[in-house]
């Protein structure tokens, strides 16, 4: 089946750096990808939306200026992280949905805990 | 506004007993109904699916019945093995939504022998 690569899976970082996580589709052309966050005991909650070739939408509630998004290809998605504190501490999850027979069903990356320090 | 509430985790089993994962959800118009389920260091993957009222989604011995008239989606198995721990999510998603889900906290799941 279609698989989504995540890394990191875990990153520690020091407040004030920038962190970025990947997201690769490795079979197929993640025409739309999902970035999720989830805190503790919280639900998973989706951050923003991109299609590759364009600008990522935004869920309310979430900076665009701190969560990059990048989407410049068919297989690769980033999310960036910026000037990262201690409350951005979270267990970050993206997933993709392609065209075709992947259309219609969304494949999920492993995740990436991020602890800011 | 919609959202979807599961039980709290963890729920320990042991090895060939009945599990229930309750999940209701809150709604505007008819969402269809998911269960996902992450093994130890991989990504979500959907185990079953019901798309409108008294649909039952089954796979892996999994089953749950979508229940318009209580809200609710809840998961259950009759003999859960060591290989079903996992965390289960609960989610939705709305009828023209895309692929936009909405998904409830998670309930991991420790089955022991």
């Amino acid at each position: 089946g279609a698989v989504v690569s995540q890394h990191p899976s875990r990153v520690i970082c020091k407040s004030g750096t920038s962190v970025k996580i990947e997201c690769r589709s490795l079979d197929f052309q993640a025409t739309t990808m999902f970035w999720y966050r989830q805190f503790p005991k919280q639900s998973l909650m989706l951050m923003a939306t991109s299609n590759e070739g364009s600008k990522a939408t935004y869920e309310q509630g979430v900076e665009k200026d701190k969560f990059l998004i990048n989407h410049a290809s068919l297989t690769l998605s980033t999310l960036t992280v910026t000037s990262a504190h201690p409350e951005d501490s979270s267990f970050y999850i993206c997933s993709a949905t392609g065209t075709g027979a992947q259309n219609e069903k969304l494949f999920f990356g492993s995740g990436t805990q991020l602890s800011v320090l | 506004g919609n959202s979807v509430t599961q039980m709290e985790g963890p729920v320990t089993l042991s090895e060939e007993a009945f599990l229930t994962i309750n999940c209701t959800y809150t709604a505007t118009g008819y969402p269809s109904l998911f269960w996902y389920v992450q093994y130890p260091g991989e990504g979500l993957q959907l185990l079953l699916k019901a798309t409108k009222a008294d649909d039952k989604g089954s796979n892996k011995g999994f089953e749950a019945t979508y229940r318009k008239e209580t809200t609710s989606f809840h998961l259950e198995k009759g003999s859960v093995q060591v290989s079903d721990s996992a965390v289960y999510f609960c989610a939705l998603k709305l009828t023209g939504g895309g692929n936009k889900l909405t998904f409830g906290t998670g309930t991991q799941l420790k089955v022991e022998l």
